[in-house]
């Protein structure tokens, strides 16, 4: 069962528009919740890191809200540019009896165009 | 500052081979991992480390050996190549663990292709 669900699975969007992409979740409890971009054929790169008690948290064109009441997550993008097509991850830091284990969602495939 | 590197980029195994993806980190991170990315998937913790001598296993170890000599380097070891293994893997770092607020520096990865 996928504990954390991306959604869209795909978006394109035209260079200048804004885009919203949603991470819902099931994990509990957590101790927060992350936002990666991954561009093509590179690793992934943190954006957000959010604990359970943050709302907002903003880095350059790119806001990411948390519900932790909802279980949901989503970032924002802010005129767009094209350096921004790749691919962005929802991961839900867990804390389980063992430990900590991170758990990734699927991603969100995001192409822009001009 | 390189970050985290991995070596190589590709690699092309038969079934039954073995090899070792290199993993480096050069900012005295205490934690690496290893993961692996396959098509349409989340990524999946392999093998973990919380500093040098100290390994464990992740979600999906079977098939692989790490060790942990050093606080730099994280080798990860492939015994008998099966196509099940073929994959994109990640080996990252971390100052704090993930609990607490410690972004993952993730390489670049290497493409293993098993035929």
């Amino acid at each position: 069962k996928n504990q954390v669900e991306q959604s869209p699975q795909s978006l394109i969007i035209l260079e200048g528009k804004n885009c919203t992409l949603q991470c819902n979740y099931t994990v509990s409890p957590f101790s927060n919740l992350r936002w990666y971009k991954q561009d093509t054929g590179r690793g992934p790169v943190s954006l957000t890191i959010m604990t359970f008690s943050e709302n907002t948290k903003s880095n350059g064109r790119y806001t990411a809200t948390l519900d932790a009441d909802t279980k949901q997550s989503s970032l924002h993008i802010t005129a767009s540019q094209l350096s921004d097509s790749a691919s962005y991850i929802c991961v839900v830091s867990a804390l389980r009896q063992a430990g900590t284990a991170l758990i990734f969602g699927k991603g969100t495939t995001l192409s822009v165009s001009s | 500052n390189a970050g985290v590197t991995q070596t190589p980029k590709f690699r092309i195994l038969k079934i039954g081979q073995s090899m070792t993806l290199q993993c480096t980190q050069d900012m005295n991170h205490n934690y690496m991992y290893w993961y692996r990315q396959d098509p349409g998937m989340g990524l999946k913790l392999i093998y973990y480390s919380v500093g040098a001598g100290i390994t464990d296993k992740g979600e999906v170890p079977n098939g692989y050996n790490v060790s942990r000599s050093t606080t730099e380097d994280f080798p990860l070891r492939l015994e008998l190549a099966a196509p099940s293994q073929t994959s994109v893997y990640f080996c990252a770092s971390s100052y704090f663990t993930p609990q607490e607020n410690s972004p993952l520096h993730f390489g670049n990865g290497t493409r293993l292709t098993v035929t």
